[in-house]
């Protein structure tokens, strides 16, 4: 079964420590994997996805196969990060069924 | 505002009612999606179209969904008979075809809410 499992549904840090937001998946092909965001009263957006390997607002996330994971870390974390997380998994072959996790809703305090 | 525009963006309904929601996507888009959230949840795909075919329809969508894309532009979702599960934030996004996945654009959505 294809699924997305994000363990947390909330994580608080204070502003400066770093943080890390797990996301786990079930697919037997070979998914392209995404972090989407969403600030508070604004529209789901992309952060980043794995085939890219770039770094987005500090943000970096790397695809382990071996763990099915794709955690998204950030080494200094900012208040302007507060948002909430999804992790997402789309088909490699061309499928247009996008998968989201349930989200994790990250707090940063000053 | 140039990305993808929904109408409206709220909706109360009673219960047994039918409701229609629009989705404009960004212009030059070809590929279309509708998803379902409810609270504490992630979007649940629902459907999806490639110009105005409908190649994807989830097993979420009952027979009371209906989802129409007439002119490869904009989209309406149409609920028959409203029930109180139904009661969700209706998303709908669009992409450019650039071979495999590729980043969607999402809406504000569409929040139903069936008394």
């Amino acid at each position: 079964a294809q699924r997305v499992t994000q363990p947390e549904k909330l994580l608080s840090v204070f502003k400066g420590a770093p943080v890390e937001l797990k996301c786990n998946y079930s697919y037997s092909g070979s998914p392209e994997l995404f972090w989407y965001v969403q600030y508070s009263r604004q529209r789901l957006q992309l952060l980043l996805r794995h085939i890219s390997r770039e770094s987005i607002k500090g943000f970096t996330a790397d695809l382990n196969k071996g763990e099915t994971s794709f955690h998204l870390k950030k080494p200094f974390a900012q208040e302007e990060d507060s948002a909430m997380y999804y992790c997402a998994l789309s088909p490699h072959t061309g499928g247009f069924k996008t998968i989201f996790g349930a989200g994790t809703r990250l707090f940063v305090k000053a | 505002d140039t990305g993808v525009s929904q109408d409206p963006r709220h909706k109360i309904t009673k219960r047994g009612q039918n409701v229609t929601f629009r989705c404009d996507p960004i212009s030059e888009h070809n590929r279309l999606y509708w998803y379902r959230q409810t609270l504490g949840q992630g979007p649940e795909f629902l459907t999806y179209f490639q110009n105005e075919a409908q190649l994807e329809k989830s097993r979420l969508l009952s027979d009371r969904f209906s989802a129409e894309r007439p002119k490869g532009s904009f989209s309406t979702l149409e609920i028959q008979r409203t029930e109180q599960g139904d009661s969700a934030m209706y998303l709908c996004a669009s992409s450019l075809e650039a071979g495999g996945a590729t980043e969607a654009f999402f809406g504000q959505g569409t929040r139903l809410t069936v008394v």
